[in-house]
């Protein structure tokens, strides 16, 4: 069965990083677009980034563009987020998602882990 | 981008009876090559991840209860819950996938009178 499950969150001081990982099993990683969606406590979904099935193309948020790194190792298939120079509103409950059309441009989201909380705070 | 806005934030049905969620996006999702929306509904139950329910606006995902049934097209969408049962108390979101940033509605709040 699909599983997707995130590591790498906890506490963090503003202005400082963290890389989170999703590592995948029970599907083809590689034939799948993966993203990154947020959810700070209490509140609604926020969209972060995605990749491409194969690592070739990255689209952003605006709200963490220049400083989130989306990317994947294949061959490990693994998901991971860099995220630096992190701020107070980055603070949230992370999830990584899976396209459910396989190598499609059609970006919504059949299987989500359980999430990795990431607490930005000094 | 699309803003995508949800209403009401919140309702009270009884058990039985139908729930409606409606959801407005700031430009049509509908895609005029192939006739389809890029419209998307989750459930979100306490302490779990977002569950698919319907894609393309109105195509049930397998093992979705038939009570649950998506409608519209454009810039107008609604969710509805035919028959609520006790375990459908979450929050619901929708979310448009016509562009990027994908974006999603502030989620409705749907709980039993």
């Amino acid at each position: 069965q699909v599983q997707l499950l995130e590591s790498g969150g906890g506490v963090v001081q503003p202005g400082r990083s963290l890389r989170l990982s999703c590592a995948a099993s029970g599907f083809t990683f590689s034939s799948h677009v993966m993203h990154w969606v947020r959810q700070a406590p209490g509140k609604g979904l926020e969209w972060v980034a995605l990749i491409s099935y194969d690592g070739s193309n990255k689209y952003y948020a605006d709200s963490v563009k220049g400083r989130f790194t989306i990317s994947r190792d294949n061959s490990k298939n693994t998901l991971y987020l860099q995220m630096n120079s992190l701020r107070g509103e980055d603070t949230a409950l992370y999830y990584c998602a899976r396209d459910r059309e396989m190598a499609s441009i059609n970006h919504y989201f059949d299987y989500w882990g359980q999430g990795t909380l990431v607490t930005v705070s000094s | 981008d699309i803003v995508m806005t949800q209403s009401p934030d919140s309702l009270a049905v009884s058990l039985g009876e139908r729930a409606t969620i409606n959801c407005k996006s700031s430009q049509s999702l509908l895609y005029s090559s192939n006739d389809k929306n890029y419209l998307t509904w989750y459930q979100q139950k306490p302490g779990q991840p977002p569950k698919l329910l319907i894609y393309w606006a109105s195509t049930r995902e397998s093992g979705v209860p038939d009570r649950f049934s998506g409608s519209g097209s454009g810039t107008d969408f609604t969710l509805t819950i035919s028959s609520l049962q006790a375990e459908d108390v979450a929050v619901y979101y929708c979310q448009q996938y016509y562009t990027t940033p994908l974006t999603f509605g502030g989620g409705t709040k749907v709980e039993i009178k």
